[in-house]
């Protein structure tokens, strides 16, 4: 069974920083790429960044570029995501998700989801 | 930046076809994602590869895709489909998106 567990989310000041984590677990992680959706309070969803299975390409909304890193660690079988200078706005459940990759092909898509953990940006 | 276009709401009585559009120029050359969200849950997928259904999602579940719209399709629509539905793909240069969510309600 795919399981993905995040961790990391709290509160924190605006200006700060988190590290956010996803333990995968249940699949052969090292072969699929992972991606970072975030959800406002009552907004709706907002992709945050994608890691290729390898690292070797990655990709970040406008919105983040410049402040967060997305990084993983296929030895662990985690996902993270550093974010720094944390705004009002970036306060959202963030959810760690898979990518949908089949036949050795991934797409620009996902297939799992974990539940997420909420971040709080406020002073 | 690229955006995808969804109504913000769609009702249906149960029993009726739901069908739910998602407009976006890059979407005839990008397959097209639909995510189920019912209230405090995570996503689910329901279609993939803009008329693929996942196991485990019920046949009622379609999508179509023409031009520059993918469509989810919800064939005798149930009380339990009730949810936010969104669609999303991507830009072709490594961006993706998702389009703002249409929340479907069974009368």
């Amino acid at each position: 069974e795919v399981q993905l567990l995040e961790s990391g989310g709290g509160l924190v000041k605006p200006g700060g920083s988190l590290r956010l984590s996803c333990a995968a677990s249940g699949f052969n992680f090292i072969t699929y790429s992972m991606t970072w959706v975030r959800q406002a309070p009552g907004k709706g969803l907002e992709w945050v960044s994608f890691i290729s299975s390898r690292s070797t390409q990655i990709y970040y909304a406008d919105s983040v570029k410049g402040r967060f890193t997305i990084s993983r660690d296929n030895a662990k079988n985690s996902l993270y995501l550093q974010m720094n200078s944390l705004r009002a706005e970036d306060t959202a459940v963030y959810y760690c998700a898979r990518g949908h990759c089949t036949g050795g092909t991934c797409y620009s898509g996902v297939d799992y989801w974990g539940q997420g953990t909420l971040v709080t940006v406020s002073s | 930046s690229y955006e995808l276009t969804q109504p913000p709401s769609v009702s249906v009585s149960p029993g009726q076809t739901a069908r739910i559009t998602c407009s976006g120029d890059a979407l005839p050359r990008q397959y097209g994602y639909w995510y189920q969200q019912k209230p405090g849950q995570a996503p689910v997928l329901v279609i993939y590869k803009n008329s693929e259904r996942p196991s485990g999602i019920p046949e009622r579940f379609s999508g179509s895709s023409s031009g520059t719209t993918v469509t989810l399709t919800i064939s005798g629509v149930q009380a339990e489909d009730e949810a936010d539905y969104y669609c999303q793909s991507a830009d072709g240069s490594g961006s993706w998106v998702f389009g703002g969510g249409t929340s479907l309600t069974v009368l």
